[in-house]
């Protein structure tokens, strides 16, 4: 157990729609990063937020936007869902941003139908 | 643009042997590298790290090189056991960056 949980773990929702995804990262990291991992495919980095504050973009598409609260918890909003944005979807923490080893999450997994 | 690259997608090995699984990459400024390993249904793991000054890292049966000039690491798993079976990922990070790049994973099965 990486101590980071992410809600749900499953998703079916049609083209179209709008889910968010949750993300809670282990206790005391600040950094949150968020991955899409497509079937057969590596982690592709979409965005990475640190204390509250957006640090870096990855491929991220307009339709997507994500924030980090107080509580540094995160959330992913994806948005106009297409087809192709069935995916499984990982939340990673760290303590610190920067160049630091990442604690990922279960992940979620979404299926547009 | 695929800044890591992991060239084979599987990797089959005998129990008891090495594992080597590769990995190289394009950008000059990483600084940093990693491996995870992912099993099914799980999020990546932590397994082994190694800062751009070192060369070799080694952690039990794990050990990373690295080689800069040619751009390229690999990790080693002495001797490969059953458990190991997994698919790993390498990743690349720059000090000056707040992403972290990662490769397409190599599926690494350990036959007993």
């Amino acid at each position: 157990d990486s101590g980071v949980t992410q809600t749900p773990k499953h998703l079916i929702t049609a083209t179209g729609q709008r889910v968010t995804l949750r993300c809670s990262p282990r206790s005391g990291d600040l950094s949150v990063y968020w991955y899409q991992q497509s079937l057969d495919q590596g982690l592709q980095f979409l965005i990475h937020y640190y204390n509250g504050e957006e640090r870096a973009k990855g491929n991220i598409l307009e339709r997507f936007s994500a924030q980090q609260f107080p509580d540094l918890h995160s959330e992913l909003n994806l948005s106009s869902l297409e087809l192709g944005d069935s995916a499984l979807y990982f939340c990673a923490s760290s303590r610190r941003s920067g160049t630091y080893e990442q604690y990922f999450g279960p992940g979620t997994r979404l299926t547009v139908t | 643009d695929q800044q890591v690259k992991q060239n084979s997608p599987s990797l089959s090995v005998q129990e008891g042997r090495i594992s080597i699984l590769n990995c190289d990459y394009t950008n000059s400024m990483f600084d940093y590298f990693l491996w995870y390993k992912k099993y099914p249904a799980e999020g990546p793991t932590f397994l082994i790290s190694i800062s751009s000054i070192k060369d070799k890292n080694e952690d039990g049966r794990f050990t990373v090189f690295l080689n800069k000039s040619a751009k390229h690491l690999s990790l080693h798993i002495v001797p490969s056991q059953p458990g190991d079976s997994a698919v790993y990922f390498c990743a690349a990070s720059a000090n000056n960056n707040n992403d972290m790049r990662f490769g397409a994973g190599t599926r690494l099965t350990v036959k007993p």
